[in-house]
């Protein structure tokens, strides 16, 4: 049983440029939920999805959208880099509100 | 406003020793506890979490954590430290009508040979 799957691992992105990330939730699983991870910080929410709509929000600027897809997974895309969001991207599956899966990131360099 | 605080940023234990790693969070309502592990360029695993019953919860690899309201702590045990312990460890709490995951800042768990 496959958990939740993340891709790409790594991408060097150019300051301005967008971005896609992908995730696959962990089989049975129905929600997604996507968290950054800056260097030596603990993971902060961006947001949510849940059938297809997006159910809460963190605190990220209208440049952090995502999409969830009839399957359950999920894309985060982020507008107009900047070098400040060369992070971590975890995205974490869940059924329910208790049990929640991350999976292993995307490791996103904006030069 | 949810919050969690690791008040040590790095703790070493020699290997065999018992372990702590300290949590203590402040939420409204009734609080979901969680501790996740995250090693060198991974994501985070599952050890264990507290949403409600015996204080006392026991998670994998020989973790546990004791629930403790009254000082609204949530601290991470382990009897006996593995040099394989050393990693990142995220205390991390869920707001009773929340849907997210709020993290603290991390404590980076050394056990020396």
């Amino acid at each position: 049983d496959a958990g939740v799957t993340q891709s790409p691992t790594h991408l060097i992105k150019t300051r301005g440029q967008q971005v896609t990330l992908r995730c696959s939730p962990k089989s049975g699983h129905d929600t997604v939920s996507w968290y950054q991870q800056a260097l030596g910080q603990g993971p902060q929410f961006i947001f949510q999805y849940y059938e297809e709509e997006e159910r809460q929000r963190g605190n990220f600027p209208d440049r952090f959208s995502g999409h969830q897809f009839p399957n359950y997974s999920s894309e985060l895309n982020v507008n107009a880099l900047l070098l400040g969001d060369s992070a971590l991207y975890l995205c974490a599956s869940s059924l329910g509100p208790t049990g929640y899966t991350f999976g292993s990131g995307t490791r996103l360099t904006v030069v | 406003a949810q919050s969690v605080a690791q008040p040590e940023d790095q703790v070493n234990v020699a290997e065999g020793n018992p372990l702590t790693v300290k949590c203590t969070y402040s939420v409204s309502g009734n609080p979901y506890l969680f501790w996740y592990v995250q090693y060198p360029n991974r994501g985070l695993q599952f050890l264990l979490k507290y949403i409600t019953g015996d204080n006392l919860v026991k998670g994998s690899y020989g973790f546990e954590a004791e629930f403790n309201k009254s000082q609204t702590s949530f601290h991470l045990k382990k009897p006996s430290a593995l040099v394989s312990d050393s990693a990142l460890y995220f205390c991390a709490v869920r707001e009773t009508g929340a849907n997210n995951l709020f993290f603290g800042t991390g404590t980076r768990l050394t056990v020396i040979p």
